[in-house]
């Protein structure tokens, strides 16, 4: 059983600020994380992801993300915030085998003002 | 390739009547989801498929149904559609093996159903 709790509906933040978006999962076997991001009225973004092998994980648009197995979470953190960062953000879990599937979170809104 | 495509982009139906929506690939992969995505509820599993012919229900099966006759489509059926399936769809997809587990996903479909 795997689940995913993204801490905060809505993160505002004012543009050149720290974003930093919280995300902790349970998973009864080793997980791979994900970081997804859907600006409005569109699909689904893959922005980064942990597998296995080094645990600070860069994506795109200057994102990047940590896996803490101990505290296990997969907090995205970003160190300046662009108007064009504002959109929705789901953290995502799956085991590491080739049938698991994806447990998403409830997704945070990033809001960036001027 | 135009990735994952879904048809139609929007559709409004009746309570009681049916619908079926579309999800082609054309990256040749072998598995492929049907997502639900509702406001605060982030993305659910609806049903998905590890191959032609083959399909598994996800964590919100009830009221849809689903074939893969095609290795490149997936449709998913509403037979008798209610107010509480108003949402919008996304389709995803993913090769066989692949070592993470990442999804590809449609643009999605959203549906009102009055």
């Amino acid at each position: 059983a795997q689940s995913v709790t993204q801490l905060g509906s809505h993160v505002s933040v004012s543009e050149g600020a720290l974003v930093l978006l919280r995300c902790n999962y349970s998973s009864s076997v080793p997980p791979y994380l994900f970081w997804y991001v859907q600006y409005p009225n569109q699909g689904l973004q893959l922005l980064l992801k942990y597998t296995t092998g080094a645990t600070l994980v860069k994506g795109i648009n200057g994102f990047e993300a940590e896996f803490k197995k101990s505290e296990t979470s997969f907090h995205l953190t970003k160190p300046s915030a662009h108007m064009s960062d504002a959109a929705e953000y789901f953290c995502a879990v799956s085991g590491n085998s080739g049938y698991s599937t994806l447990t998403f979170g409830k997704g945070t809104m990033l809001l960036v003002s001027p | 390739n135009a990735g994952v495509t879904q048809t139609p982009k929007f559709r409004v139906l009746k309570t009681g009547q049916s619908m079926t929506l579309l999800c082609a690939q054309d990256m040749n992969h072998e598995y492929m989801y049907w997502y639900r995505q509702d406001p605060g509820m982030g993305l659910r599993l609806i049903h998905y498929s590890v191959g032609e012919g083959t399909t598994a229900k996800g964590e919100v099966p009830d009221g849809y149904n689903v074939s893969r006759l095609k290795k490149q489509n997936f449709l998913l059926g509403l037979e008798s559609a209610a107010p509480s399936q108003t949402s919008v769809y996304f389709c995803a997809s993913r090769p066989q093996g692949q070592s993470t587990n990442e999804q590809f996903f449609g643009p999605g479909t959203r549906l009102t159903v009055l």
